[in-house]
């Protein structure tokens, strides 16, 4: 299965673009890379997802890098609203929907 | 539409109770999915099932029992349960058909179980 790291916490001014990022350096080339979020331990909720070229939605935006092992999301003006645990995962190809959380990244936007 | 919904929200447990973890879905989805989440780690998958009549084990599935008679619902069953069954469980479904890889997971709000 394809893993993903991603660091343990991060800081983020109120206002300020977020930039989390993930390393999944063993993605294949038909497997999608996708953001979700969790919280106060509510169900996660998707943000976005993409497979080669850079998305954006109006929650965030994703940029992959051209080798495919690594992307950030990018949440342009974080509010205090957007303090969650966010998980980056690789969803495997012939799995399916069957998605692994690793430990995600706990944001804390500050005021 | 509902989306998913887990049933009961809250349940306390006796050691050696049996009970079942409701999950429902109105979205036809096919693939459906069980996880358990411990204070301060992600998700673990415990069970899943690709469609009616089918199941599957995940990373964590000791102690638990699934099936899959109708694509609306899939209920966890816990036949013995046990204070390390102390979690927060989460229901998830997918829209896979025809092979889909571009669909996002909807989850349920979570059963906060407590075995005591």
């Amino acid at each position: 299965d394809a893993k993903t790291t991603q660091p343990p916490s991060m800081d983020c001014a109120e206002g300020r673009a977020a930039n989390l990022p993930c390393n999944h350096s063993t993605i294949s080339g038909n497997e999608y890379v996708y953001w979700y979020r969790q919280i106060h331990s509510q169900g996660p909720q998707y943000i976005i997802h993409g497979l080669k070229n850079n998305e954006t939605n109006e929650m965030a935006s994703l940029i992959i890098t051209e080798d495919r092992k690594s992307s950030t999301l990018i949440l342009p003006h974080a509010t205090l609203r957007d303090t969650a645990v966010y998980y980056c995962i690789v969803r495997i190809y012939n799995q399916g929907g069957k998605l692994i959380f690793g430990q995600g990244t706990e944001l804390s936007v500050k005021p | 539409n509902a989306g998913v919904t887990q049933t009961p929200k809250f349940q306390v447990l006796k050691t050696g109770q049996s009970m079942t973890l409701q999950c429902a879905q109105d979205m036809n989805h096919e693939y459906m999915s069980w996880y358990r989440q411990d204070p301060g780690m992600g998700l673990r998958l415990i069970h899943y099932s690709v469609g009616a009549g089918i199941t599957d084990q995940g990373e964590v599935p000791n102690g638990y029992n699934v099936s899959r008679s109708t694509t609306e619902d899939f209920p966890l069953r816990l036949l013995s349960a046990a204070p390390s069954q102390t979690s927060v469980y989460f229901c998830a479904s997918i829209d896979t058909g025809t092979d889909k890889m571009n669909t996002e997971a909807f989850f349920g709000q979570g059963t906060r179980l407590t075995v005591v």
